[in-house]
């Protein structure tokens, strides 16, 4: 079975410009997550979707990031502008339902801001 | 709000000793408590769990008990190997979520 799929895996961009990064979930998860991991933390959840719906973004800055899940399966993250407290690792998880399921990560886009 | 602490690393071992990694939390109700592991260059994975007081999550040789009286979940192996090394995170979650909540996370680094 494939697991969550991520891209790009680096990236490497200016304070104030834009970067967005893709996220295939593990065929047939309804629950998509992305989460932000800066260097000497735990991840930390940004935003989760039920399908094309988000039920949780209370932890996403929304002036400068924006995520969405339009056909409930595959999720965009965007951030513009991007300030240099945005680098971090942003990882992409999915599970079969948000209740009482394991959640699965993928490898994780490492973006940095210089 | 619910959060957890566990110990700084790096802790650094010789293979086959005993491995302990403290971890603590805080919740107001009755939170789901996790393990995951984060071996170099791939993702978080889930490690184990206890979903209440008294559960012992297991899995590869690891063990980790849910202990409400002391708010502790620590996490023991009885020999460690080199491919142990790893970046080990505890979390929780809220009642049967199963959304973690991570703490900083714990680096093991394991010489033969």
């Amino acid at each position: 079975e494939a697991g969550v799929a991520q891209s790009p895996r680096y990236k490497i961009i200016e304070k104030r410009q834009s970067v967005a990064f893709w996220c295939n979930p593990i065929s047939g998860h309804a629950t998509l997550y992305w989460y932000q991991q800066i260097l000497g933390q735990g991840p930390k959840l940004l935003i989760q979707f039920q399908n094309n719906g988000v039920v949780d973004d209370s932890q996403l800055p929304k002036d400068r990031f924006s995520a969405e899940r339009l056909k409930g399966v595959d999720s965009t993250l965007k951030i513009q502008p991007a300030k240099l407290e945005d680098s971090a690792v942003y990882l992409c998880a999915s599970s079969f339902g948000d209740r009482g399921n394991t959640i699965y990560f993928g490898e994780g886009s490492w973006l940095t801001v210089v | 709000g619910d959060s957890v602490t566990q110990m700084e690393g790096p802790v650094t071992l010789s293979e086959e000793a005993f491995l302990t990694i403290n971890c603590t939390y805080t919740a107001t109700g009755y939170p789901s408590l996790f393990w995951y592991v984060q071996y170099p260059g791939e993702g978080l994975q889930l490690l184990l769990k206890a979903t209440k007081a008294d559960d012992k999550g297991s899995n590869k040789g690891f063990e980790a008990t849910y202990r409400k009286e002391t708010t502790s979940f620590h996490l023991e192996k009885g020999s460690v190997q080199v491919s142990d090394s790893a970046v080990y995170f505890c979390a929780l979650s809220e009642g049967g979520s199963y959304i973690p909540t991570f703490g900083r996370g714990t680096s093991l680094i394991v010489h033969p």
